[in-house]
């Protein structure tokens, strides 16, 4: 398996600008989950889905954010408009079963640049 | 919610030492308890993880060790090699509403193996 597969791995862009980033989990894994990186904050979760529903979104910052998993094998994360303080490496991430039962499985990250 | 603490920030040893790191969490109700090894570029990757009804784990030069009572988890890296040099991330899983989960990071140790 090709594991989890992110694009871009970079993106740089200007504030107000629309940014969407792509994941595609690992194929029969149920859960997919959205992180956020940075050095002041770590690793945050941003939302997350089972089945193609989002399960808990309470770590998405404000309504700039939004994410979409039309199926199985495809999910979003958009941000518009974009600030510079959106700058972070996002990580996607899927797993077979629930997170207190299931490794999860990262891909290398999108890293965001927004000036 | 669930709350996971991790120290040191940095840690720098001689090559063939030990190293450990420790992490702390606040949510009684979590039952699994993750490692994570984070290197420069890439998505952090599972190393070993142990749930609440076991309290020491070992995979070769790698074991973890659990406090349910004190609420704390522990990595042990033995026999240390400049190739573990790298960030390790230790998790908590925290109960959310209906009957989900989610996991919350530590901030991080970033792991120095000098020759």
């Amino acid at each position: 398996d090709a594991g989890v597969i992110q694009s871009p791995r970079h993106e740089v862009t200007e504030m107000g600008q629309e940014v969407t980033l792509r994941c595609k989990p690992i194929s029969g894994h149920d859960y997919l989950f959205w992180y956020r990186q940075t050095m002041m904050r770590g690793l945050e979760l941003l939302i997350y889905f089972n089945n193609n529903v989002p399960i808990d979104d309470s770590g998405m910052p404000e309504d700039r954010f939004s994410a979409k998993m039309p199926n199985a094998s495809f999910s979003t994360l958009k941000i518009q408009p974009s600030e510079p303080r959106d700058s972070a490496v996002y990580f996607c991430a899927s797993s077979l079963g629930p997170a207190n039962n299931s490794p999860l499985h990262f891909g290398n990250g999108t890293r965001l640049t927004v000036t | 919610g669930e709350n996971v603490e991790q120290h040191p920030s940095t840690l720098s040893v001689q090559e063939g030492d030990s190293a450990v790191i420790k992490c702390t969490y606040s949510d009684s109700a979590s039952n699994y308890f993750p490692w994570y090894k984070q290197e420069l570029g890439k998505g952090p990757q599972l190393i070993i993880d142990i749930r609440s009804n076991v309290g020491e784990k070992k995979d070769q030069r790698i074991a973890v060790t659990l406090n349910k009572t004190a609420k704390h988890f522990s990595l042990h890296i033995t026999e240390t090699q400049p190739e573990d040099s790298a960030v390790y991330f230790c998790a908590a899983s925290s109960p959310i509403s209906g009957g989900y989960n989610k996991l919350i990071f530590g901030a991080g140790t970033r792991l120095a193996v000098h020759p």
